[in-house]
């Protein structure tokens, strides 16, 4: 199973201000097949960022994905104030599908 | 467009059992897999396994093997997770989620069903 370690536990910013999110894997993710979700209290996940790189549907380009391999970032460009909230990385390149375990990016 | 839209919140004893749907509307249920995700009070996001709509054939992440059953009924787009001999620590959210490909990213999720498990 691929453990997906998350970093920062929590990030304190203001509005505005570049938000950079690191997800690292215990193995090598096939493909680059990881994920970015978006999660705001109360709601169900959202898909933010497929293929480690490709924005979903409707999703705005202050978000972008890098990274292959272990080590895979999510940068939020400028944050804007319906962007804090939890961010989960998930890999599905190989079974079981695993999440990690979350960065919550907060109002400072 | 893409909808799943799940049942509503159960509250249920311990050895009881829940039956959870998610039906599917705005695309063909059988064109994509049905995955179901846990979250627990407080907690991240767990895979539970996926469902083929093709086939029928479920595949359980370990630690839902027994107890947890993902059924479907194609006449009416609608998946469908079973929980039996519920324990308090199957208190959370339960969420269906639309598979891009076999094993595949989740594109599309449901409002979740909140699992309520007490005496």
């Amino acid at each position: 199973e691929i453990v997906l370690t998350q970093s920062p536990g929590t990030l304190s910013l203001s509005p505005g201000e570049r938000a950079t999110l690191s997800c690292r894997a215990s193995h090598s993710v096939s493909s680059s097949y990881l994920a970015w979700y978006q999660q705001k209290p109360g709601q169900a996940p959202r898909l933010l960022i497929y293929g480690a790189s490709s924005r979903a549907t409707g999703i705005p380009d202050r978000f972008s994905g890098s990274g292959s391999g272990t080590d895979f970032t999510l940068i939020i460009s400028r944050l804007e104030p319906e962007d804090f909230a939890v961010y989960y990385c998930q890999q599905y390149g190989s079974s079981p599908l695993t999440f990690g375990g979350g960065t919550k990016v907060e109002i400072k | 467009q893409v909808q799943l839209v799940q049942s509503g919140s159960e509250l249920q004893k311990p050895g009881a059992s829940v039956k959870v749907s998610c039906k599917a509307s705005g695309y063909t249920l059988t064109n994509y897999a049905m995955n179901w995700v846990r979250q627990a009070p407080g907690q991240g996001l767990e895979w539970m396994g996926w469902i083929n709509t093709n086939t029928g054939n479920p595949t359980y992440a370990q630690g839902f093997t027994g107890r947890f059953v993902f059924s479907l009924d194609t006449s009416v787009s609608t998946a469908y997770l079973q929980i039996s001999s519920l324990k308090a620590e199957d208190t959370a959210v339960y969420y269906c989620a639309r598979g891009v490909g076999v094993r595949g990213y989740l594109d599309y999720w449901g409002q979740g069903t909140l699992v309520t498990v007490s005496s």
